[in-house]
This record gives C-alpha cells, sequence and structure tokens, in this order.
C-alpha cells in the first residue's frame, strides 16, 4: 500500500465512449502527476499538478483531460479514444516540487486501459 | 535535465548480490539521484535515493563516487521476487519536479 489508490484497475471503453479515471491519495501530498506506460516503452509524464494548479502538460492530445479538484484527488477524464491509447495510466503524488525527499513520486497500482 | 543510461537487462541467481550501475555524465549540482523498481502492471516504487557518497536502507544500498557522473544500486541476496524493471532517475525538483524515466533494467533472478 502506497497511500495513492487509483481507481478503477482495469478498463475496457470503445472509441465513443466518456469515462473517468480517479486517483486520490492519502499522503498530505502537494503535487499529483499523470502517467502513461505502453506496451514495452518507458512511462511518460502527461500532466502535473501542483496545489490543485496543472503545471505541465506533456503535449498530450485534448480527448485527455486532467482535473484536480483538490491537493487529494485527481481525475483523468476520457473521451473518443483510439485503440493506441490503450495503456497503463499511473498516478503518483510527491511532498512538493522541491529537491531531494520531498521530489520522491509514490505511485498507485494503474489503471490497466483497453479502447477497442 | 540529466540523461541516464543502464543496463537493458541482468541476470542473477538467488542469494547473490546484485549490482546495477548506471551512469548521468551531465548531472547537475542540486540534482539528487533516485533508484524506483516496477513490476509487471503495477506502478514504480521508491527504492533509495541519494546525492553523495554511500547511502543505505533496509531494501539497497546506493553509492555515488565523488564525481557523481554515476551511482550504483547495490541490492543483497536477491530473491525470486526481486525481478523487476529498476529505474534510475536524476533530477532537481524544482517547477515541474519532472522524472523522465528511461527503459530500465530488467533484473531477472533464476533459482
Amino acid at each position: 500500500e502506497t497511500g495513492v489508490t487509483q481507481t478503477p484497475r482495469h478498463l475496457v471503453m470503445g472509441m465513443t465512449n466518456k469515462k473517468s479515471l480517479k486517483c486520490e491519495q492519502h499522503l498530505g501530498h502537494n503535487a499529483m502527476y499523470w502517467y502513461k506506460q505502453s506496451a514495452k516503452k518507458p512511462l511518460e509524464l502527461m500532466f502535473v499538478y501542483s496545489l490543485e494548479e496543472r503545471v505541465e502538460n506533456n503535449s498530450v492530445p485534448s480527448r485527455f483531460s486532467p482535473e484536480c479538484p483538490n491537493s487529494s484527488h485527481l481525475f483523468l477524464h476520457l473521451h473518443t479514444l483510439q485503440p493506441e491509447d490503450s495503456a497503463l495510466y499511473l498516478c503518483a503524488s510527491s511532498q512538493d516540487r522541491g529537491g531531494g525527499s520531498k521530489n520522491i513520486q509514490y505511485f498507485g497500482a494503474g489503471t490497466r486501459l483497453s479502447v477497442l | 535535465l540529466a540523461k541516464t543510461t543502464q543496463p537493458i537487462s541482468m541476470d542473477s541467481y538467488e542469494g547473490q548480490e546484485v549490482n546495477i550501475t548506471c551512469s548521468h555524465n551531465n548531472i547537475a549540482t542540486n540534482d539528487y539521484i533516485t533508484w524506483y523498481q516496477q513490476f509487471p502492471s503495477q506502478g514504480p516504487r521508491f527504492i533509495i535515493q541519494g546525492y553523495k557518497t554511500k547511502v543505505t536502507n533496509e531494501v539497497a544500498s546506493l553509492f555515488i563516487p565523488a564525481d557523481r557522473k554515476s551511482s550504483t544500486l547495490s541490492l543483497p541476496r536477491v530473491s525470486l521476487s526481486d525481478t523487476a524493471v529498476y529505474y534510475c532517475l536524476v533530477g532537481a525538483g524544482g517547477a515541474t519536479n519532472k522524472l523522465i524515466f528511461g527503459t530500465g533494467t530488467l533484473l531477472a533472478v533464476q533459482p
């Protein structure tokens, strides 16, 4: 148990569906992240939030829409996805964006997404 | 952001000590070195972090030479459950706290 919980663990959706991934951290952290991990590829950073403000968007297509209503919750809203979006989506949090131990990221178990 | 280079894969046997070395030639003065472990279909898990010399915790040791251009993760007496991908990351947090995950090192522990 890392203190970061992601739901659902598995999701199958059609290309016309709208779904949302949820992440909740119980660590009192101020920064949260979304990553994408495709098969046999490195993790790709998608979005970074700090104190509920989006501070980075790594050229992610608009069909992925993040939301951070408070420092403990992070959502990733999905719509009109493509089959190539099938991947493991990981959420992480860190104490802050400072150096040293403050930037250690704690990851959830991920959501395995399949787009048909 | 400092780029890291580590072996793609390593093999070991149960009970052996495993050392995984990571090169980061252009590490910046305020960069820390952090190692993560990832099992299939799970998120990476923090193992150890250091800035210089040696750091040890209940799981591993991290050796960092004086020039800090490389680091070595040492896993004592590995078991089958240590089979995983190990990532070396270098960064200093800051404005975006951007961590770049490379391909990592796949450690396969044999009985």
